[in-house]
């Protein structure tokens, strides 16, 4: 069964960087799309990019400014950073698995979560 | 940005009976070449991630029971729960997978009446 575990600090300071990793189990990362999403309770569910194995991206064009993943297949990682945060980044960070056939996919395995707070 | 309105916001069935949930996106997610409409259906239940449900908007999840079912096309999509058991109790959620970005309707919860 895939497993995946959101892993970074729970709490960031305005305008400094968040990093988030997740690290995936019981399953490849090769051939795999990668994806991160959001939840708050202002604004729901927000998808915020995916990454293939091979390292090609996809972002949500309101956060392609602030925002960098990267993957890392020997560690079975992938990785996500949103720089110059707000109190607006204040949410639930999921990663989440799609499936191998494109980079437009349904969601199949998803992390806990990590609670992030946005706060001096 | 493809707008996913879902409704009701929420809803209270009494057990056993029928939950019906709409979505409707702002245009379609109908990709015509391959017949499928990209759209899927998440339940999420209190302190938990998201499950996904239904992908190609009619396409149950292994290991999801069969009491659940997606239909539409297009732009109008429907999830049914066809009796509702006392572990449905959740907030409910579509997502458009044809365009970026995803997009996920705002959610409906659904309670025991």
């Amino acid at each position: 069964q895939v497993q995946l575990q959101e892993s970074g600090p729970g709490l960031v300071r305005p305008s400094e960087t968040l990093s988030l990793t997740c690290s995936v189990s019981g399953g490849p990362m090769t051939s795999f799309y990668w994806n991160w999403i959001r939840q708050s309770p202002g604004k729901g569910l927000e998808w915020i990019g995916n990454i293939y194995y091979a390292g090609s991206t996809k972002y949500s064009p309101s956060l392609r400014s602030r925002v960098t993943m990267s993957v890392d297949t020997s560690k079975n990682q992938f990785s996500l950073k949103i720089k110059s945060l707000t109190a607006a980044d204040t949410a639930m960070y999921y990663c989440a698995r799609g499936p191998s056939y494109g980079p437009n996919g349904y969601l199949e395995y998803w992390g806990q979560g990590i609670l992030v707070t946005v706060s001096s | 940005d493809i707008v996913m309105t879902q409704s009701p916001d929420s809803l209270a069935v009494s057990l056993g009976e029928r939950a019906t949930i709409n979505c409707k996106s702002s245009q379609s997610v109908l990709y015509n070449s391959k017949n499928k409409n990209y759209l899927a259906w998440y339940q999420q239940k209190p302190g938990q991630p998201p499950k996904l449900l239904i992908y190609w908007a009619s396409t149950r999840e292994s290991g999801v029971p069969d009491r659940f079912s997606g239909s539409g096309s297009g732009t109008e999509f429907t999830l049914t729960i066809s009796s509702l058991q006392a572990e449905d109790v959740a907030v409910y959620y579509c997502q458009q997978y044809y365009d970026t970005p995803r997009t996920f309707g705002q959610g409906t919860k659904v309670e025991i009446k």
